[in-house]
């Protein structure tokens, strides 16, 4: 099975401009979550999503959204881009709700200037 | 607060020598914990995973990981290092009613020759 996709791998963007980032999970796999990773905060949960609904959101402002398709893709979109949002974001996919394992995808690396 | 600790940021080995890198949770309910690899510029890669069947759990690479419940414990280990182990590792935990994982700072691996 391929794994979990991320697309664009590497994006440059300027404060105040929006984003849009797409995960493509395991085939099968209906749940996704979203995870920030920087150098000083670490690994953070950003939020998850099955079956099209938003189960958990980890504690990010309001410009930070997602939402998922009915073929298990999902989307995250990050509004009004501060410095500070220039990190490396993670999507995991999961075989449902349960105590499945998370795969993850290589990343998204999110540069803002 | 649930928490992960992971003791020391960096490690460095003797290529050949044992690998022993640690980590801690933070509750009295056994939660699910998992180990994982990050390669530079890659996303994260299951090593193991421990979901309360056998307190010694065998990983991918020749990792391996052992529960202590009485010491809130989740250490890895591996006999013999080897070169393409430099990288940095993650100890994650589910905790019982939450979705999300909580990650640990992270320990990166350096093996010297």
């Amino acid at each position: 099975k391929a794994g979990v996709t991320q697309t664009p791998r590497y994006l440059i963007k300027t404060r105040g401009q929006q984003v849009t980032l797409s995960c493509s999970p395991i085939s099968g796999h209906r749940s996704v979550s979203w995870y920030q990773q920087t150098p000083g905060q670490g690994l953070q949960f950003l939020f998850e999503y099955f079956s099209e609904t938003q189960r958990n959101k980890g504690n990010f402002p309001g410009r930070f959204s997602g939402r998922q398709f009915s073929n298990s893709r999902s989307e995250m979109n990050v509004s009004t881009l501060e410095l500070g949002d220039s990190a490396l974001y993670l999507c995991a996919s999961s075989l449902d709700e349960g105590v499945s394992e998370q795969y993850f995808g290589p990343g998204t690396r999110l540069t803002v200037t | 607060a649930q928490s992960v600790t992971q003791l020391g940021s960096h490690v460095s080995v003797s290529e050949g020598a044992l690998v022993l890198l640690r980590c801690n949770y933070s509750s009295s309910v056994p939660p699910y914990l998992f180990w994982y690899v990050q390669y530079p510029n890659q996303g994260l890669q299951l090593l193991l995973k421990y979901t309360s069947a056998a307190t010694l759990v065998k990983g991918i690479n020749g990792f391996e990981a052992e529960f202590k419940k009485s010491e809130t414990s989740f250490h890895l280990t591996k006999p013999s290092a080897h070169m393409s182990d430099a990288a940095e590792y993650f100890c994650a935990v589910r905790y019982t009613g939450r979705r999300a994982l909580t990650f640990g700072s992270g320990t990166r691996l350096q093996v010297q020759p």
